[in-house]
């Protein structure tokens, strides 16, 4: 079946400018995550969405980090005014979240985001 | 061959012997923890997973084993092969569902030479 689907692939932006990533995530799964890899680094979490429940925005580094998941599917994930420090890959999971037990985070290939 | 914990990133072994990545991770209430494989200009990819109430499980030619005694979990990888080449990554967890953020490891480069 489909996997976890990112758009664009690749970003190249001037600095200042505002950016929109986009995530579909795999059907039928409710819980999903945006994470951001620097260089030659580990997954860092941004934010986390279950269902109807408020975000956990506890990852997302400064207010020009926003995300928002319409209709609890489709997440998009907006970085405004855009810095050098922001250069990273931008990835996106989502999993079967349930009360019983514990399931796998699946990854997409993620948005290699470069600011000029 | 045999990495030790995050302060050795790189571990490099010869087609066909078995490889051993290992990881330490942080938090004792940490209940289920993953091994995810990522290729160059890939996302990570789901490989075993293990919750706290195991102490080893097994799959296709990869045993992960936890020690929640010393906070330690290891990734085996039997008869390695080219295409394990990768970088290898440690997860945790924490809670009872999966919708606790995942805290990653940094990360092994594991190269496997012909």
């Amino acid at each position: 079946g489909a996997g976890v689907s990112q758009s664009p692939s690749n970003k190249v932006t001037e600095k200042g400018k505002d950016v929109e990533l986009r995530c579909d995530p795999i059907s039928g799964h409710t819980a999903l995550y945006w994470y951001r890899q620097s260089l030659g680094q580990g997954l860092e979490f941004l934010i986390y969405f279950q269902g109807n429940s408020a975000p956990d925005k506890s990852g997302l580094p400064s207010d020009r980090f926003s995300a928002e998941r319409t209709g609890g599917s489709v997440s998009t994930l907006t970085i405004q005014r855009t810095q050098q420090e922001d250069s990273a890959v931008y990835l996106c999971a989502s999993s079967l979240a349930t009360a019983m037990s514990n399931q796998p985070q699946h990854f997409g290939d993620g948005t290699r985001l470069s600011i000029l | 061959g045999e990495s030790v914990g995050l302060h050795l990133p790189t571990l490099s072994v010869q087609e066909g012997d078995n490889s051993i990545i290992n990881c330490a991770y942080s938090n004792s209430a940490s209940d289920y923890f993953i091994w995810y494989k990522q290729e160059s200009g890939k996302g990570p990819q789901f490989i075993i997973d293990i919750r706290s109430n195991m102490d080893k499980r097994q799959g296709q030619r990869v045993t992960v084993l936890l020690n929640k005694t010393v906070k330690h979990l290891s990734l085996q990888i039997a008869a390695t092969q080219p295409g394990d080449s990768a970088v290898y990554f440690c997860a945790e967890n924490i809670g009872e569902t999966s919708g606790s953020r995942l805290t990653f490891g940094e990360g092994t480069q594991l190269t496997v030479n012909p």
